[in-house]
């Protein structure tokens, strides 16, 4: 079975602070597809990023970065100098690279950046 | 490109009818379309995957009968919830994958903005 786990259910910053959202997942599939989408207010889902399980290069993209650790079994989400537009719902998921399968969520960080 | 469209964003109903909930892919065919629901403040809870012209499959807990899903084409599905409560009141979410459609298949499939439904 697939499972995704985000221990932290809210966190809030002060406006410019560094925040790191945890995410830590398991599955016996030896290929996955992990991901991180952000919800804001308004519900839609925003997609943020797609990892593969064989590629454990880190990635930034602006003020976002993503730390892949297979050994822990970890995708963690790093927001440098947070803004007040960052706050959302934060939703890591997990999926098989085979198959019409769906998308296994975590229970979401909820995120509040305050200004 | 992979655009899904979801009718309608928020939907206020009475207690004992039935409200339905399209999704449409636009510019893709959506073999299969997976339907969610996010109650508030938690997690996106899969309810049913449904591929085009066949029944859908539900999860575990999931009333079929209450919540029917059609796809009868590549680009529609439909979500209804029959004799609706209150406690179906919750925000619903479709997502759609097609194989064949790069965008799609690489990006975690394409969800619909969601439906609020609230039954009063």
């Amino acid at each position: 079975a697939q499972k995704v786990t985000q221990a932290q259910t809210e966190i809030s910053v002060v406006e410019k602070e560094d925040v790191t959202l945890d995410c830590v997942y398991e599955t016996r599939d030896t290929t996955y597809y992990l991901f991180w989408y952000k919800q804001p207010p308004s519900g839609e889902l925003v997609f943020l990023i797609r990892r593969n399980s064989f590629d454990e290069q880190n990635e930034i993209s602006g003020r976002y970065s993503w730390n892949f650790q297979k050994s822990t079994s970890s995708f963690n989400f790093t927001i440098t100098a947070s803004q007040v537009v960052d706050s959302a719902v934060y939703f890591c998921a997990l999926r098989r690279v085979s198959g019409n399968t769906p998308l296994v969520f975590g229970k979401g960080t909820r995120l509040s950046v305050i200004a | 490109g992979a655009v899904v469209s979801q009718h309608p964003s928020w939907v206020i109903c009475k207690s004992g009818t039935s409200v339905k909930i399209e999704c449409r892919s636009l510019d893709f065919q959506a073999t299969t379309m997976f339907w969610y629901r996010q109650f508030p403040k938690q997690s996106l809870m899969l309810m049913a995957t449904s591929n085009e012209g066949s029944k859908a499959t539900y999860e575990q807990g999931v009333e079929k009968d209450k919540f029917l899903i059609n796809h009868a084409s590549l680009t529609l599905s439909t979500l209804t919830v029959t004799s609706a409560h209150p406690e179906d009141s919750s925000f619903y979410i479709c997502s759609a994958n097609d194989p064949g459609h790069t965008a799609v298949r690489n990006y975690g499939y394409t969800f619909g903005s969601g439906t609020r439904l609230t039954v009063v």
